[in-house]
């Protein structure tokens, strides 16, 4: 496709669930990012991969947050015993090269995933 | 630490009107600052952006200005029509950091 697609649009989970968050990026972009927006809030920076190792992921709350990006492409983000703060709309991201914000690199958004822990 | 500023969260404009949309920021080291613009349902899209060595960007109706001694940057929206009634994200970014750092939006309704 031509933009980044995740999949599913929605999840609703029970608390202390698993659950897995899938991005596919635009084809040829070498880095990808994760965020999480809550209600009423901008999106706050997950973890960002430059081709498949995590480059930065600082921005993961704790350690119940894991992503993986194994073949450089398709990323995944996994969430394991979810709490219901975990509520939130995750967005990926993708981006040409990585090296700057500038013109040519700007980061394209997907649609996000919902997620609703209950 | 709320690094990023937009203190209007909401905004009416007339339509055919200039949309004037604010933030500020707190940290000096910014290299870049982008504009983000959120539909319902859809996720953010890239609308302009300005490097911090200049004061201004234009690009058709949309222009940015950056006032860094302020510490402060603009959107305007002239003239402005009804698809621009959106949520709008104020960012910013370090060069060797790729994460994009947001404010917490504006939405904008432009009144036919």
């Amino acid at each position: 496709g031509a933009g980044v697609s995740q999949t599913p649009s929605n999840k609703v989970t029970e608390k202390g669930k698993y659950v897995e968050l899938r991005c596919d990026p635009i084809s040829g972009h070498t880095a990808l990012y994760w965020y999480r927006q809550s209600l009423g809030q901008g999106p706050e920076f997950l973890i960002y991969f430059q081709g498949t190792g995590a480059a930065d992921d600082s921005g993961l709350p704790n350690d119940r947050f894991f992503a993986v990006r194994p073949e450089g492409s398709v990323s995944t983000l996994k969430i394991q015993r979810t709490e219901r703060g975990d509520s939130a709309v995750y967005l990926c991201a993708s981006s040409f090269t990585g090296t700057s914000g500038g013109p040519g690199n700007e980061q394209f958004f997907g649609p996000g995933t919902r997620l609703t822990v209950l | 630490d709320q690094q990023v500023k937009q203190n209007s969260p909401s905004l009416s404009v007339q339509e055919g009107r200039i949309s004037i949309l604010n933030c500020d920021y707190t940290n000096s080291m910014f290299d870049y600052f982008l504009w983000y613009k959120k539909y319902p349902a859809e996720g953010p899209t890239f609308l302009i952006s300005i490097s911090s060595i200049k004061d201004k960007n234009e690009d058709g109706r949309f222009t940015v200005f950056l006032n860094k001694s302020a510490k402060h940057l603009s959107l305007h929206i002239v003239p402005s029509q009804p698809g621009d009634s959106a949520v709008y994200f104020c960012a910013a970014i370090r060069f060797g950091n790729e994460k994009l750092t947001f404010g917490t939006g504006t939405r904008l309704t432009i009144i036919p």
